[in-house]
């Protein structure tokens, strides 16, 4: 059973469009990290939503944390080729010495 | 942001040998570290959690015999694919996370290991 949802799994736009990826649970995390993967490397972190409600813009990507700490959006605005990769929920429920929980992941694909 | 430092990024080895993968946490202790496997275009399984000083954590259906896990340090966990196989071929990512206020995940480069 995947604890976190996430969708789209696959999305594929052309540059200049917006989108959203969500990712989506029944349980509560105690905070919410979004990483993006590209082929052969390993995932980097884009983000880190820890309140409820919580919403973080990285220039043209913005990130939400649901109120209820169980969902997270991110939405990017005119998207980009180098936008293309895997973008990887993954949830916390301690401090730090558990694994996190990952999403199934989305791959973008932004044609040019 | 934190550095986790993953070696090699790619291996080939002969079916029966032993490969060893390194992981390092370049600027920040961790006293636990976490192992995934990662199949064509999906996302990490965790297979072990590694504790330092202490025995490795497996998850379900991973071979403790056949991933041989070291936390020898606070800042170097070893993974050994011991005996390997062709079904073995796989990306291999580590990664560690902070003790205490953050609890990000950081991870290494990955390694790509193909079994012939």
């Amino acid at each position: 059973t995947q604890l976190l949802e996430q969708s789209p799994q696959f999305l594929s736009i052309q540059e200049g469009e917006n989108l959203t990826v969500y990712c989506n649970s029944s349980s509560v995390f105690s905070s919410l990290q979004w990483y993006r993967q590209e082929p052969g490397e390993g995932p980097v972190l884009l983000v880190t939503v820890v309140t409820g409600g919580e919403v973080k813009k990285l220039k043209r990507l913005t990130f939400q944390f649901g109120d209820a700490r169980k969902d997270s959006s991110l939405h990017i605005t005119a998207a980009q080729p180098g936008d293309t990769g895997l973008y990887l929920c993954a949830g916390a429920q301690d401090t730090g010495r558990r694994a996190l929980t990952f999403g199934s992941g989305t791959r973008l694909q932004v044609q040019p | 942001g934190a550095v986790v430092s993953q070696h090699p990024s790619r291996v080939i080895c002969k079916s029966g040998t032993s490969v060893k993968i390194e992981c390092r946490s370049l600027d920040f202790q961790a006293t636990t570290m976490f192992w995934y496997r990662q199949f064509p275009k999906q996302s990490l399984m965790l297979m072990a959690t590694s504790n330092e000083g202490s025995k490795a954590t497996y998850e379900q259906g991973v071979e403790k015999d056949k991933f041989l896990i070291n936390h020898a340090s606070l800042t170097l966990s070893t993974l050994t694919v011991t005996s390997a196989h062709p079904e073995d071929s796989s990306f291999y990512i580590c990664s560690a996370r902070r003790q205490g206020a953050s609890t990000e995940a950081f991870f290494g480069q990955g390694t790509r290991l193909t079994v012939v």
